[in-house]
């Protein structure tokens, strides 16, 4: 059974930097084919996907948040981490990391997000 | 970036009922297409992958179809339990890209 937990600060101020960490069980990060991602949802919007990282330790990140972001991954503690530097009153959001099975070929990977957290709901706020 | 459009945003349908939401990408996206259904207050649940894919566990009620920049999500026969809010989602290229949702009320 998979699961994921997403855990962190639920009021940060503005120009602080976020830390979430999401802790799952069920799978592995080191088995071909799997990834972790971290989407957001601003209260009452759409969602938003924010980075993924790999079993290969291949990253990839939203270009909208401009170098604002960090994935990293500790396979001992099946756990993924997500960093947002300089924090914004419109990022606040719920954030949800999820498990992705990945497709590959030639030309790249490809992912949908089959197993979610509960999400955590950040607020930012001075 | 891909833009994800759907319609309708919203729709209204009895039980028993049809009903297909659309969503339209700004280029295209070949097969790599999926769509989420969310309950209010929790996480979004995949329903469906690569345009046509049932997810484990998702009732055969719900199907796919569409390819290139034209996608369609159907309920053959509504459920009390379907009602939420639907995203799509284009896996084809980064940043990945959802719809704006289609929020669907059981009357």
């Amino acid at each position: 059974q998979i699961t994921l937990k997403e855990s962190g600060p639920t009021l940060v101020k503005p120009t602080q930097t976020l830390t979430l960490t999401c802790t799952f069980s069920g799978f592995s990060l080191t088995n071909s084919g799997v990834g972790v991602g971290w989407i957001r949802q601003p209260p009452g919007k759409a969602l938003e996907w924010l980075a993924l990282i790999y079993w290969t330790d291949n990253k990839r990140y939203s270009p909208s948040l401009k170098n604002r972001l960090t994935i990293t991954k500790d396979t001992s503690k099946n756990q993924v981490v997500l960093s947002v530097t300089n924090l914004d009153p419109v990022d606040t959001a719920t954030y949800y990391c999820a498990h992705s099975t990945v497709f590959y070929d030639s030309s790249g990977y490809y992912s949908y997000f089959n197993y979610w957290g509960q999400g955590t709901l950040v607020t930012v706020s001075s | 970036d891909i833009q994800m459009t759907q319609s309708p945003s919203s729709v209204s349908a009895s039980v028993g009922d049809r009903i297909t939401i659309t969503c339209r990408a700004s280029q295209d996206i070949s097969s790599w297409l999926g769509w989420y259904q969310q309950k209010p207050g929790k996480a979004p649940n995949l329903l469906i992958f690569a345009v046509s894919s049932l997810q484990s566990g998702v009732p055969s009620r719900f199907s796919g179809s569409g390819s290139g920049t034209d996608f369609t999500l159907t309920i053959s026969s509504l459920q009390p339990e379907d009602f939420g809010t639907y995203f799509c989602q284009q896996a084809n290229s980064f940043p990945y890209t959802f719809g704006q949702g289609t929020t669907l009320e059981i009357k």
